[in-house]
């Protein structure tokens, strides 16, 4: 079973509007969560990175927040646009090097 | 920021043949860097970690003949797909931590652009 789920699996926007994106996880210990944002046949690109710590994190029209008690993390698109679509990746560390990637969340934007 | 560059962005082979994929940390020095593989719509799977000087560590289930890694120098990675088959196109993709500082598991983890492989 795959210690970092997200929901939903996909989803589509109309441009301008807001998302939220979840990820649950049980990975244990913790040592940080991120978001990637993976475009079509690219690899992913950062977009937070919290620790234990951190409840929120923005990027520009990005907002990341984190509940470590309830192993909850959301991603928050603000004012969608079109270079919006792509896939959202919430990864997962613990205390090594090694990451635990989600499935991640197809998002499409349409105009 | 810190870039790692991936090349070839992607390769059609034919069956029984080898490819090497690249791995360069552009603006760093990696000690450790990652390949994974990824199925269409699911999530990276970390195939083996890349060791700078010293033989790569591979996850269960992937066999280190098969797949050959490189890490002669920091900057640099190989992965070599050794007698390719059909079932090996995938998307490969490589990472590097930029080099840890005061809390070194919280660094940054940098992608490079994949290479989507076909075997044909």
């Amino acid at each position: 079973k795959n210690q970092v789920e997200q929901s939903p699996q996909s989803l589509i926007i109309l441009e301008g509007k807001n998302c939220t994106l979840q990820c649950n996880y049980t990975v244990s210990p913790f040592s940080n969560l991120r978001w990637y944002k993976q475009d079509t046949g690219r690899g992913p690109v950062s977009l937070t990175i919290m620790t234990f710590s951190e409840n929120t994190k923005s990027n520009g029209r990005y907002t990341a927040t984190l509940d470590a008690d309830t192993k909850q993390s959301s991603l928050h698109i603000t004012a969608s646009q079109l270079s919006d679509s792509a896939s959202y990746i919430c990864v997962v560390s613990p205390n090594d090097y090694k990451l635990s990637f989600g499935a991640g969340t197809t998002v499409t934007v349409r105009a | 920021g810190a870039v790692v560059s991936q090349h070839p962005s992607w390769v059609i082979c034919k069956s029984g043949t080898s490819v090497k994929i690249e791995c360069r940390s552009l603006d760093f020095q990696a000690t450790t860097m990652f390949w994974y593989r990824q199925f269409p719509k699911q999530s990276l799977m970390l195939m083996a970690t890349s060791n700078e000087g010293s033989k790569a560590t591979y996850e269960q289930g992937v066999e280190k003949d098969k797949f050959l890694i490189n890490h002669a120098s920091l900057t640099l990675s190989t992965l070599t797909v050794t007698s390719a088959h059909p079932e090996d196109s995938s998307f490969y993709i490589c990472s590097a931590r930029d080099p840890p500082d005061t809390h070194p598991l919280n660094t940054e983890a940098f992608f490079g652009q994949g290479t989507r492989l076909t075997v044909v």
